[in-house]
């Protein structure tokens, strides 16, 4: 079955940087999109953005653009998201969530979701 | 973007009963590009239903979706112990998606 693997938490300080991955295992990872959605402490999911990596495509949603980059290594099936000058209000979970290509647009719903990786941004 | 607002904030029902949850967007969702998914406390959440009525692999039929143009439904039949979660809608009819506030189905 599809797994998706994603790093451990992190604690950040204000205006650090963050580098997350997520390992795609039982899919062709050609035939795959990865999207990224993060949800605040007792708040709802917000859609970062998500990348193909057969084609290179890749959206961000205009709230993060200019802050969050996302990349994509085929060879070991893993996609990282990078998140800069880090603020309180990024503390949440960050969740990399899958979408099979067939008949989708690679960022539609979310079929397959990572545990999630706790991130902290505190002084 | 498209705001979407569920209702109720909570359902309290027992076990065996039927939760509707409803959905409602501030534009059109053309298409039915509508998705819905269960969270429950801890765990990721997990997709229910996707093209507003469409279930996801391995979804038990007591899971149903419907709806269209503004208004989508989800409804839970037969309501069994670990269907006592929290419940999002998401539209990805126009980015950025965007996701409901949640519906959290307790035990009364």
């Amino acid at each position: 079955q599809v797994q998706l693997v994603q790093s451990g938490a992190e604690v950040k300080k204000p205006g650090s940087s963050l580098k997350i991955s997520c390992k795609a295992s039982g899919v062709s990872f050609n035939s795959y999109a990865i999207n990224w959605v993060r949800q605040a402490p007792g708040q709802g999911l917000e859609w970062m953005g998500g990348i193909i990596p057969i084609f290179g495509t890749i959206k961000y949603s205009e709230k993060l653009h200019g802050r969050v980059t996302f990349t994509a290594d085929g060879s070991s099936s893993t996609a990282h998201m990078e998140l800069t000058s880090l603020r309180s209000e990024d503390t949440a979970v960050y969740y990399c969530a899958g979408l099979g290509l067939y008949e989708t647009t690679g960022f539609d719903y979310f079929q397959h979701w990572g545990l999630g990786t706790h991130v902290t941004v505190s002084s | 973007e498209i705001v979407l607002t569920q209702s109720p904030d909570t359902l309290s029902l027992s076990p065996g009963e039927t939760a509707t949850l409803f959905c409602r967007a501030s534009q059109s969702v053309n298409s039915n590009y509508l998705a819905w998914y269960q969270q429950k406390p801890g765990q990721a959440p997990r997709l229910l239903i996707y093209h507003s009525s469409t279930r996801a692999t391995g979804i038990p039929d007591n899971f149903s979706g419907s709806g269209s143009g503004t208004d989508f439904t989800l409804t839970i039949s037969r309501l069994q112990p670990e269907d006592f979660a929290v419940y999002f809608c998401q539209q990805y009819d126009r980015p950025p998606q965007t996701f409901g506030q949640g519906t959290r189905v307790e035990a009364k």
